[in-house]
């Protein structure tokens, strides 16, 4: 088993359509969690970080944390062309300390 | 947040070659981590680089392969020694800092590494 899974899609929404985007890890100790944006030959970009269960908003994404089932997504609202990328997901795992785990990426594309 | 200058941002070596790329960040920061990331995969985890101490490397990466140097807060080299085809990739480095609203880590733009 992966210690972060993702779906590599591609993952195709219509603009203006809210985005889903998930995650899942193996280690039930993971405290942080991150979602990142890599448009193609950039580098990641930060969107979000979380680190307790429930919801973080900032503009429009959502980050959704459930640490019980050992997931977490990002929502994209209103979707844009603009956010055509690929979505990295990232954790830290117990006795990892400050080192990012990333998981193979989901694909998106929004589509006029 | 933290900005960081990578360099060079891309580079075509000869097999049997060594590439040093540099990192340079504008303020001062505890740990650099260095990361590869091969065509069309996520991104892996080289080494973390503390300033005054060994780089700490990840299963798989040896020193001898991927020296790293952190010679003050602010600066890292990596250097990828005899190069072989299977070593190109994206090299990265990265730092914590705060990026658009949340804390986390913050990417340098990246080397993109050809060996011929």
């Amino acid at each position: 088993q992966k210690e972060v899974e993702q779906n590599s899609g591609p993952l195709s929404v219509p603009e203006g359509a809210i985005a889903s985007l998930n995650c899942t890890y193996s280690d039930r100790g993971s405290q942080s969690f991150f979602w990142y944006r890599q448009y193609s030959g950039k580098s990641p970009e930060l969107i979000m970080s979380i680190y307790s269960n429930g919801d973080k908003e900032d503009g429009r994404f959502t980050a959704q944390l459930n640490k019980a089932s050992q997931y977490v997504s990002l929502l994209i609202r209103d979707s844009q062309p603009s956010d055509s990328a690929t979505y990295l997901c990232a954790v830290t795992l117990t006795g990892g300390g400050n080192k990012l785990t990333f998981g193979t990426g989901t694909q998106l594309k929004v589509e006029l | 947040s933290a900005v960081i200058s990578q360099k060079p941002s891309r580079d075509i070596c000869q097999r049997g070659t060594s590439l040093t790329i540099q990192c340079q960040v504008d303020s001062q920061v505890t740990m650099m981590f260095w990361y590869r990331q091969q065509p069309g995969q996520s991104l892996t985890l080289i080494a973390t680089a503390n300033q005054g101490s060994e780089a700490t490397y990840e299963s798989g990466f040896v020193i001898d392969k991927f020296p790293i140097s952190r010679p003050n807060l602010t600066f890292s080299t990596l250097t990828v020694s005899n190069m072989s085809p299977e070593d190109s990739s994206i090299y990265l480095c990265s730092v914590e800092g705060q990026g658009s609203g949340s804390y986390g880590y913050t990417f340098g733009s990246g080397t993109r590494l050809t060996v011929v």
